[in-house]
């Protein structure tokens, strides 16, 4: 079955270091992932996907994402966190069998002036 | 281009009423997914509808329906509401392809008194 885990529930990063938030995926056939950002009481923004090609995928917001076909992993980095990237991330993976998207639990990111 | 609308963007309830919640869809995405958001449990899929047929379901009761029509806008609605139900609900539209992002509306919260 199609599986999404982000293993940290929250994650803690001084503003200006680098963050990285995790995710391992489990799908059949070709992977194609996705990231999206959620702030207070909003809905979900869409931030960067993987579909074929190179690993380093580039988004919104100055964030990236690597993809790791060996360790069935996708995590979002960016070089220098703000404030405001504070907010919930998930990652999903696209079911190749019905299209549904299937969730990560979400990863609360929390930026410190 | 508008992105996706949901209508309203608040409701209260009384337990045991019924609901009914709308999503316009970005011009062009036929399919509509419907997802409920509590703090404790995340995102949680309640169904998907593509060109007018729901293509996946989730797992909750019979009280959660939903329909789409033919200019693709979609609602849900949920019947003999239950404390329990207080949630955010999120609309995402998307082209319906297995590497197409999904783009989600502000939500409609509802909480059940």
């Amino acid at each position: 079955a199609q599986s999404v885990a982000q293993p940290e529930d929250q994650v803690n990063v001084a503003e200006g270091n680098p963050l990285t938030v995790k995710c391992t995926y489990s799908v059949s056939g070709n992977p194609y992932l996705f990231w999206y950002v959620q702030y207070p009481n909003r809905g979900l923004q869409f931030l960067l996907k993987y579909i074929t090609g190179d690993n380093l995928v580039k988004g919104s917001y100055g964030f990236e994402a690597e993809f790791n076909k060996s360790q069935t992993s996708f995590h979002l980095k960016k070089p220098s966190a703000l404030v405001s990237d504070s907010a919930l991330y998930f990652c999903a993976v696209r079911d190749n069998s019905n299209y549904q998207l299937i969730w990560g639990a979400g990863t609360k990111l929390i930026i410190k002036p | 281009k508008a992105g996706v609308t949901q209508t309203p963007r608040y409701l209260i309830k009384t337990r045991g009423q019924q609901v009914t919640l709308s999503c316009s869809p970005i011009s062009g995405h036929r399919s509509v997914s419907w997802y409920q958001q509590t703090p404790g449990q995340g995102l949680q899929f309640l169904f998907e509808y593509f060109s007018e047929t729901q293509r996946n379901k989730g797992n909750f009761p019979g009280r959660f329906s939903g329909r789409q029509f033919s200019n693709s806008r979609s609602e849900m609605n949920v019947s003999t509401l239950e404390l329990g139900d207080s949630a955010l609900y999120l609309c995402a539209s998307s082209r319906g392809g297995e590497n197409t992002e999904a783009f989600f509306g502000q939500g409609t919260r509802l909480t059940v008194v």
